[in-house]
């Protein structure tokens, strides 16, 4: 079972601050967020694990609420060079089996 | 620049062929997964090969196999080829599973005619 991303889609102007949300059905163990450019491969981002630990990456910063099944993304004072497809992707217990979500897309205009 | 490549970067295979997409990991990361990425989705975990072993894998048929060498580059196969297995194909290296970052490829695009 995928987890649910939300938005699908967002648009905003640069500086403007976004948060994605990525929601399991299933017990979160650790959550990886990817972002992909058109035609281009998918970027690590950060990855937060089951007791809080997490990797951060630029002004990007997540959280992870395990009771909730829940993680969040936030983007804070966008940039142009931030449109792009994000991706959550949840990993099972084992940690050898990554589940990405659909995606949502975001796009920056000056 | 990952380091990791894949290679080719397209294919146009017919209906029922086999065809083998390789996959050369970042140097010293000893784990390389292997998605399926269809056009406005995203990537469907196919499987995972840690040390040379399968270590995970998805919901794919027996038909999707692969192989790990000890130099960690690795290879996916798929017989019998159907059109609904037109996709992006990425492969992501990591040092260890999937507690650490992946470096993905650029991906092979695969047409299935």
């Amino acid at each position: 079972q995928q987890p649910v991303q939300s938005p699908q889609a967002v648009i905003l102007r640069e500086g403007e601050d976004a948060v994605i949300n990525c929601s399991s059905s299933k017990a979160l163990y650790s959550v990886h967020w990817y972002r992909q450019k058109h035609g281009e491969a998918p970027v690590f981002l950060m990855i937060l694990l089951k007791g809080g630990e997490q990797k951060g990456h630029e002004k990007i910063s997540a959280s992870f609420n395990e009771k909730k099944q829940q993680s969040s993304l936030y983007l804070t004072a966008s940039q142009l060079s931030y449109s792009g497809t994000y991706f959550c992707g949840t990993a099972n217990n084992a940690g050898n089996m990554l589940t990405f979500g659909g995606g949502t897309r975001l796009m920056v205009k000056p | 620049e990952t380091g990791v490549t894949q290679s080719p970067t397209h294919l146009i295979k017919t209906r029922g062929q086999q065809v083998t997409l390789r996959c050369s990991s970042q140097s010293g990361h000893n784990t390389v997964s292997w998605y399926q990425q269809a056009l406005g989705q995203g990537p469907q975990f196919i499987f995972q090969y840690y040390r040379e072993e399968e270590n995970g894998r998805g919901n794919f048929p027996p038909r999707f196999s692969g192989l790990q060498f000890p130099n960690y580059s690795s290879e996916l196969n798929v017989n019998a080829l159907e059109l609904d297995d037109s996709a992006l194909y990425l492969c992501a290296s990591s040092l260890g599973p999937l507690g650490t970052e992946a470096f993905f490829g650029q991906g092979t695009r695969l047409t299935v005619v």
